[in-house]
């Protein structure tokens, strides 16, 4: 399967702060999401994004499929920005399965 | 929300009780998924549905049974399970298989006592 690695770990912010989340996956994709997994387990739909860029007002995420890896921006933090960002690529056209990295988890202090 | 619910939300149960897990999505999708998500581990997949039809079952024990009567829901029933079964139990659906967006409920978390 898919090894995905999510990176930093852990990172914490200071409110208005900008950061970037990268993922590194080491296979050829045809499909990837981001999300962010709230406090209380809510997994919230970022971005479906196999390649190019996208941006949803304050975030904005890259994916260069040709050298498997993908990156999430969040600009001017707010402390609702803070939980675990996941990415989750998927492989193959009949494949079901998201995997899912480690996550970042961010905190973001007033 | 994301039009996918679940219930309950939080469920404890003995090693020798048999529960069930509900999930329903209100997209008109027509793939539905079971997630498990443990302590320090990443999301792992058990089971797909398409089109009511498992598609794949990600090595389960036989303790964890699905149950997909139409597009619209999902159950998982629970039967003799142990301690380290306690995680967050996570639904998703998408439009179909592969590369639709998946969308997910918001748990259910379960505790084996």
């Amino acid at each position: 399967g898919i090894q995905v690695e999510q990176s930093p770990p852990d990172l914490i912010l200071q409110e208005g702060a900008n950061s970037t989340l990268r993922c590194n996956f080491s296979d050829s994709v045809n499909n990837l999401q981001w999300f962010h997994q709230n406090p209380w387990g809510q997994l919230i739909n970022l971005f479906y994004i196999p390649s190019g860029t996208k941006q949803n007002g304050r975030l904005s995420a890259t994916t260069v499929a040709t050298e498997r890896y993908s990156l999430l921006y969040i600009s001017s933090s707010q402390t609702t920005d803070s939980g675990v960002y996941f990415c989750a690529p998927t492989k193959g056209a009949g494949s079901y399965q998201l995997t899912f990295g480690k996550g970042t988890k961010l905190s973001v202090i007033p | 929300e994301t039009g996918v619910t679940q219930t309950p939300r939080h469920l404890v149960m003995g090693m020798t009780n048999k529960k069930s897990l509900k999930c329903e999505q209100h997209l008109g999708h027509n793939a539905m998924y079971w997630y498990k998500q443990s302590a320090k581990k990443p999301l792992e997949l058990m089971f797909v549905y398409n089109f009511k039809e498992q598609t794949e079952n990600n090595s389960v024990p036989s303790r964890f049974s699905p149950e997909c009567p139409n597009s619209s829901h999902l159950f998982l029933h629970l039967h003799t399970l142990q301690p380290e079964d306690s995680a967050l139990y996570l639904c998703a659906s998408s439009q179909a298989g592969g590369i639709y967006e998946q969308y997910f409920g918001p748990g259910t978390r379960l505790t084996v006592t």
